[in-house]
């Protein structure tokens, strides 16, 4: 089946540094949805790229979706300690509720 | 509630025995899911709800694994003959129709 790559697996920064995590897949990408989970927390939507090229932005977090959509990047700018959490992208596979997640970017900033 | 809620929010049992999961959807959310996420991995889709009936099984590992929603709002997740590897965060979320999935805090089993 459909399987999402995602990378780094983690990423330590200072405080103020920009962070970038990448989603990757050999086949098209349906629609791409990010999700962020604090440690011990629940997976929390964050947005959904649907058109080839787009790019949405979220105070600190752009996201974006590749020309072909076979990857999507998510970039974090000026870090905050607020931001420590592992971040998912999830393919939907068209269907909207039979997302396949990727392994996740585990994220910490250091004060 | 405002959120989804899940209970028991941990659960130990011992190998063999039968467990029940509790899903109480946020209010007016027709769609259903269940999922499940292993340590250090993303969370793996197992059955998805429209309304009462299981509209999509397919992530279910094997028939030891069942779930029903006989009024529409609230799901229970049975497995039954637990197996060390069902040792897992057992997460439903809900939504509208089309709308992005929201998560509770997941149930984590423990299979002793």
């Amino acid at each position: 089946g459909q399987q999402v790559m995602q990378i780094p697996q983690y990423q330590h920064v200072q405080e103020g540094e920009d962070f970038t995590t990448y989603c990757n897949s050999s086949t098209t990408l349906s629609n791409i949805q990010w999700y962020k989970q604090r440690p011990g927390g629940h997976p929390v939507f964050l947005i959904q790229l649907v058109k080839s090229g787009e790019v949405k932005k979220q105070k600190r977090l752009t996201f974006q979706f590749g020309e072909a959509k076979k990857n999507s990047s998510l970039h974090i700018t000026a870090t905050q300690t607020t931001d420590v959490g592992t971040y998912f992208c999830a393919d939907s596979g068209g269907s909207n509720y039979k997302l396949t997640f990727g392994k996740g970017t585990l994220l910490t900033v250091n004060p | 509630g405002a959120g989804v809620s899940q209970t028991p929010s941990n659960k130990v049992t011992e190998k063999g025995k039968y467990v029940e999961l509790r899903c109480d959807p946020i209010s007016g959310h027709t769609a259903l899911y269940w999922y499940r996420q292993s340590l250090g991995q993303g969370p793996e889709f197992l059955i998805y709800f429209q309304g009462t009936g299981a509209a999509d099984d397919s992530g279910l590992p094997n028939d030891r694994f069942f779930a029903v929603r006989p009024e529409g709002s609230v799901s229970t997740l049975k497995i039954q003959r637990t197996e060390r590897g069902d040792s897992a965060v057992y997460l439903c979320a809900s939504s509208l129709r089309g709308e992005p999935l929201h998560f509770g805090n997941g149930t984590r089993l423990t299979v002793t």
